[in-house]
């Protein structure tokens, strides 16, 4: 069954509206998670790893102030994506892991597709 | 600059026909390999991980296999259910995953 649940699975909103995207690991808990982003008929781009208890860490030409991340327990970790644009248009993934370790798999949610009107 | 390339971009099979992905790449301090399967509108699930050359892995009609530079997914008598894009990522040294960018399996009944 699924190890990491994204709520919601779809979002459709004007634009200039703020967008929360929930994360949560199941049965284990996750001290990090991560955040990707995927445009049609190309691979996911991660865009920053979430660290609970800390900062996250944005990856090169991710607007930090536009995504925010929270990562407040070992369980959930939330992505708002602020003031939002139809650029901003696309499938966001979340994934967890239930190590610290690289060489252990990431788990991955189901994504939420925001369209942006 | 960590880089991995899939191969073919999508590929067509008759049920039951067998046939090969390949993934290689360049990836400094390669801690392994893993195997993703993403159905449209979902994200990937998890296959398969591989740690060291040759070391082989098995899952219904699915065998993944490593070298030191490429990983192969093998399908053998694949059936329409098979059908989804395969995505490999060898984690690098940072902790992230790089993907490529996928082969999309179709198969036709």
């Amino acid at each position: 069954g699924a190890v990491v649940s994204q709520h919601p699975s779809r979002v459709i909103c004007k634009s200039g509206t703020s967008v929360k995207i929930e994360c949560r690991s199941l049965d284990f808990q996750a001290t990090t998670m991560f955040w990707y982003r995927q445009f049609p008929k190309q691979s996911l781009m991660l865009m920053a790893t979430s660290n609970e208890g800390s900062k996250a860490t944005y990856e090169q030409g991710v607007e930090k102030d536009k995504f925010l991340i929270n990562h407040a327990s070992l369980t959930l970790s939330t992505l708002t994506v602020t003031s939002a644009h139809p650029e901003d248009s696309s499938f966001y993934i979340c994934s967890a892991r239930r190590t610290p370790y690289s060489n252990q798999p990431q788990h991955f949610g189901d994504g939420t597709r925001l369209s942006i009107l | 600059e960590d880089q991995v390339t899939q191969s073919p971009e999508a590929l067509r099979l008759q049920e039951g026909e067998s046939s090969s992905l390949n993934c290689s790449y360049t990836v400094s301090g390669l801690r392994g390999l893993f195997w993703y399967r993403q159905d449209p509108g979902k994200g990937p699930e998890f296959l398969f991980t591989l740690y060291s050359a040759g070391e082989e892995k098995e899952k219904e009609r699915l065998k993944a296999t490593l070298t030191k530079k490429e990983s192969f997914l093998h399908i053998t008598a694949p059936k329409p259910e098979d059908s989804a894009t395969y995505l490999c990522a060898p984690p690098g040294g940072s902790y992230q995953l790089t993907f490529g960018k996928g082969t999309k399996l179709s198969v036709i009944p």
